[in-house]
């Protein structure tokens, strides 16, 4: 069974903190994925990555960096976190870009 | 970014009922998906559509893809509570450069007793 696990379920900042959150998954795959998901917005992706090194924005970067330097590890970098970046975070994974991606649990972020 | 519309956003109905929701795009898609969401954990995909009018089943579960490709259904048959959940649909281009996944904006479905 594919398994992504994010580092924390539930994580509360202050405004202007760097907030990291990790995500690690166990089947060699190929793709990472962060998205965003907001009550009556669905899931909106932040940024992507195919390969080691590399990453690609995707329909809402702002505000977010990323971090892939080991294939089964893609960080996703709030560099000043802002009340308007609360909300559940969920990395996700995929072998190709046009397969299954699997998501992990989620990490609820509060920013106060 | 694109968003799809998704509806109803919610649904209360009774163990038993039968439940449908649907989803549409101004574009097109050449892939389909449905994925369910419960309290606590991330989507978990229930089933995947790649052609045009292709009907596919998982249980209970019936989803198809519109002749379109502009849209696609998903009907639960007999709920039971554990169908209890956030149901996304989600559009995939396939083309070169373009698998990114769109997303609609979720179905809570809510069964009552």
């Amino acid at each position: 069974d594919v398994k992504v696990t994010q580092s924390s379920r539930y994580l509360v900042k202050r405004t202007g903190e760097k907030v990291f959150l990790e995500c690690v998954q166990d089947m060699d795959h190929e793709n990472m994925f962060w998205y965003r998901q907001d009550p009556g917005l669905g899931l909106r992706l932040i940024y992507f990555s195919y390969d080691v090194k590399m990453k690609e924005k995707g329909d809402i970067p702002e505000g977010y960096s990323v971090s892939r330097e080991k294939k089964e590890r893609f960080s996703l970098i709030l560099e000043s976190a802002s009340t308007n970046q609360t909300s559940m975070y969920l990395c996700a994974s995929s072998f190709g870009l046009k397969e299954t991606q699997y998501f992990g649990p989620g990490t609820r972020l509060l920013v106060l | 970014g694109q968003q799809l519309n998704q509806s109803p956003q919610s649904m209360f109905i009774q163990e038993g009922e039968d439940v449908s929701m649907n989803c549409t795009s101004s574009s097109i898609f050449n892939t389909w998906l449905w994925y369910k969401q419960e309290p606590g954990e991330g989507p978990v995909l229930l089933i995947a559509l790649y052609k045009a009018g292709e009907l596919t089943s998982n249980g209970r579960l019936t989803a198809q893809f519109g002749i379109t490709r502009k849209d696609s259904f998903l009907n639960i048959s007999a709920s039971i509570p554990s169908d209890v959940g956030i149901y996304f649909c989600a559009g995939q281009l396939t083309n070169f450069g373009n698998e990114k996944l769109t997303f609609g904006t979720g179905t809570r479905l809510t069964i009552i007793p």
